[in-house]
Formats: structure tokens, sequence, C-alpha cells
């Protein structure tokens, strides 16, 4: 069965300070990854997605960037925090069918991070 | 340009009865609605999808309706359980769109006993 991981739970990092978020997918290969966060009262905004290695697009203007190093590892970095960064992270991942389209995305379990 | 609203950010209901959310839409090419449901610091789960060319889906205890003409769809679960308390989130895409989803903001449903 298909898990995903996400590290870590929760962070708490200052103004100006470097982030890295891992995620990473088992039990499936060649999949569609995404990030989202999820600002508090607000719904799920999605960041970046990747339909490969090395392949990331970003959907939203920011101090964020992200990676796809390996088939089913996706990191979500950033060289200096701000403080809107606070929010709940999380990374999903889909199938990628044939036909270039899956509906149904599997999310992991999410990072809180704190930024103050 | 928020194309999938969830009007309600909260929802009380009692055991057993039918609770009701409610989302709207705008964009008209939405090839599929899907509702995901989740627990404070976990990750949303997937709950139940409906196409574009249904206009209801049953599974269990959750049924969605979808009224095209009003862009708008909605989630019944009856009887309402305690464990249903979640906040539920109401998605859609559009099967150009390289599997992207467009969520709407969440309601928070409380199932009281």
């Amino acid at each position: 069965s298909q898990t995903i991981h996400q590290w870590p739970a929760t962070l708490v990092q200052p103004v100006g300070s470097p982030l890295s978020l891992e995620c990473t997918v088992e039990g499936t290969s060649n999949p569609n990854l995404y990030w989202y966060r999820q600002a508090a009262g607000r719904g799920l905004q999605l960041l970046f997605y990747s339909v490969g290695i090395g392949q990331i697009s970003s959907e939203v203007p920011q101090n964020l960037s992200a990676s796809r190093p390996q088939d089913r590892q996706f990191i979500l970095s950033s060289k200096k925090l701000l403080l809107s960064d606070s929010g709940f992270y999380l990374c999903a991942w889909s199938v990628k069918l044939d036909s270039g389209f899956s509906y149904e995305q599997y999310f992991g379990p999410g990072t809180r991070l704190t930024v103050t | 340009d928020q194309q999938v609203k969830q009007n309600s950010p909260s929802l009380s209901v009692q055991e057993g009865r039918i609770s009701i959310l409610n989302c709207d839409y705008t964009n008209s090419m939405f090839d599929y609605f899907l509702w995901y449901k989740k627990y404070p610091a976990e990750g949303p789960t997937f709950l139940i999808s409906i196409s574009s060319i249904k206009d209801k889906n049953e599974d269990g205890r959750f049924t969605v309706f979808l009224n095209k003409s009003a862009k708008h769809l909605s989630l019944h679960i009856v009887p309402s359980q305690p464990g249903d308390s979640a906040v539920y989130f109401c998605a859609a895409i559009r099967e150009t769109s390289g599997s992207r989803l467009t969520f709407g903001e969440g309601t928070q449903l409380t199932v009281n006993p």
C-alpha cells in the first residue's frame, strides 16, 4: 500500500531563517506531487506541483521554492522565512494515469510551521 | 479569484440528524467535484466525488448533490455521528488542469451527542 511521510510534524523558526520541509511517498512510482499551505482560517492553497523529477510548477509567487531530486521525494524550501509563511503545510500525491488526469489526491500528515 | 467558495465557516447539528454542507463555484469548466474531510493536525482524506455529468452520488451515509445550473453542490450526511466532526473541504478540478485541485475555505462541522 502507498504511504506518504512528512517531517517534521511541527517547526518553530525565527524570521529570516531558512526552511526545508521534506515529503516522501512509498509504494508508488512516478506520482504527481503537490505542496499546499493552509493559513489560519483559510482553505488549502496549492503552492507547487510536480509531474516528474526536476519538473516543478509554481502556483503562487512567494519566497518559497520546491525541488524534486528523486521520483518520490518532494522538498519545500525557503532561504529567509517571513512571518506570513506561518501555516500548516501539506504534501500530497496522485496517480499519474496514461490520460494524464487523476483527480483523487492523497495527503500527508502535514507540518505546522510557526515563524516568530 | 476564489473559484470555489464555502460560505459557512461552521455548522453544528445534533447526532442522528442530517448535516448539509454547501459549496458554490464560478468556473463552469470544472469536470469533477470532491469532498475532503480533515481532522486537526492531520492531512485531508478523500470522502466522495461527483462527475460534472452527474447530479447525485451516494456512498453509505454520504451523498453529494450537484446543481450545475446554480453552480452549487452540497454534501449530505445522514445520520450524523460525533465522529463526523471535522473540517470539510469542497474541491473542484478540470481534466486539463494537470490534476490541480481548487479548494474552498472549509466548513467546520460539529456533531453534538
